[in-house]
């Protein structure tokens, strides 16, 4: 199966700083990439999938990147509501679709 | 309003059993692939298990294959879940989710409870 990691696994960051999460496929996975985002205590929320297609409603302050093994999530402007865990997903060929281990984000 | 309510968590013995249920609304049910992801307390998002909208492909994770069991009713829009010789590692909460498109689990329920302790 293919395995799933994220970088780094937590960060701190100011309100207005730009933030980029990596996120390494163990096998090529073409863009069949997503990111969710899950707040504390919340349910995950869906942000972008095909690796960089910003889903309905998502502030386009978050955008995305990569194809094959490495990806990229960013937030271009920190902002307060932002601290949540991230977490990346492959969804390419048939499952297990795993997800990587989470990525912490809060405010410095 | 596209919903997805899951219940049937509870307290259960290693070894026992429980059966998850899902109920859609909102949306056409049959339309969709639709899956169930866990969260173990404090750790991150584990993918469970899919099944296709005819209930004609299923996948699992290893570590639940030959334990769990998932299917689907259309025609009451409900998802399920069946759990057995469950193991204290499988203590988590279970959501389901909707797979708007194959892997993309865009709508998500708010989660059922799962310990499994003596």
């Amino acid at each position: 199966d293919i395995q799933m990691t994220q970088s780094p696994s937590s960060l701190s960051a100011s309100v207005g700083d730009r933030v980029t999460i990596t996120c390494r496929a163990s096998q090529g996975i073409s863009n069949y990439l997503a990111w969710y985002q899950q707040k504390p205590g919340k349910v995950p929320k869906l942000l972008i999938y095909a690796a960089s297609t910003l889903q309905s409603g998502v502030p386009s302050r978050f955008s995305g990147s990569g194809s094959g093994t490495d990806f990229t999530l960013t937030i271009s402007s920190l902002q307060p509501e932002d601290v949540a865990t991230y977490y990346c997903q492959k969804y390419n060929s048939a499952p297990p679709f795993t997800f990587g281990p989470g990525t912490k984000v809060d405010i410095k | 309003e596209v919903q997805l309510v899951e219940s049937g968590g509870g307290l259960v013995q290693p070894g026992g059993s429980l059966r998850l249920s899902c109920a859609a609304s909102g949306f056409t049910f049959s339309s969709y692939w639709m899956s169930w992801v866990r969260q173990a307390p404090g750790k991150g998002l584990e993918w469970v298990a899919n099944i296709k909208q005819d209930g004609s492909e299923k996948y699992y994770v290893d570590s639940v294959k030959g334990r769990f069991t998932i299917s689907r009713d259309n025609a009451k829009n409900s998802l399920y879940l069946q759990m057995n010789s469950l193991r204290a590692e499988d203590t988590a909460v279970y959501y389901c989710a909707r797979e708007g498109g194959r892997g993309i689990e865009d709508v998500w329920g708010q989660g059922t409870t799962v310990t499994v302790s003596s």
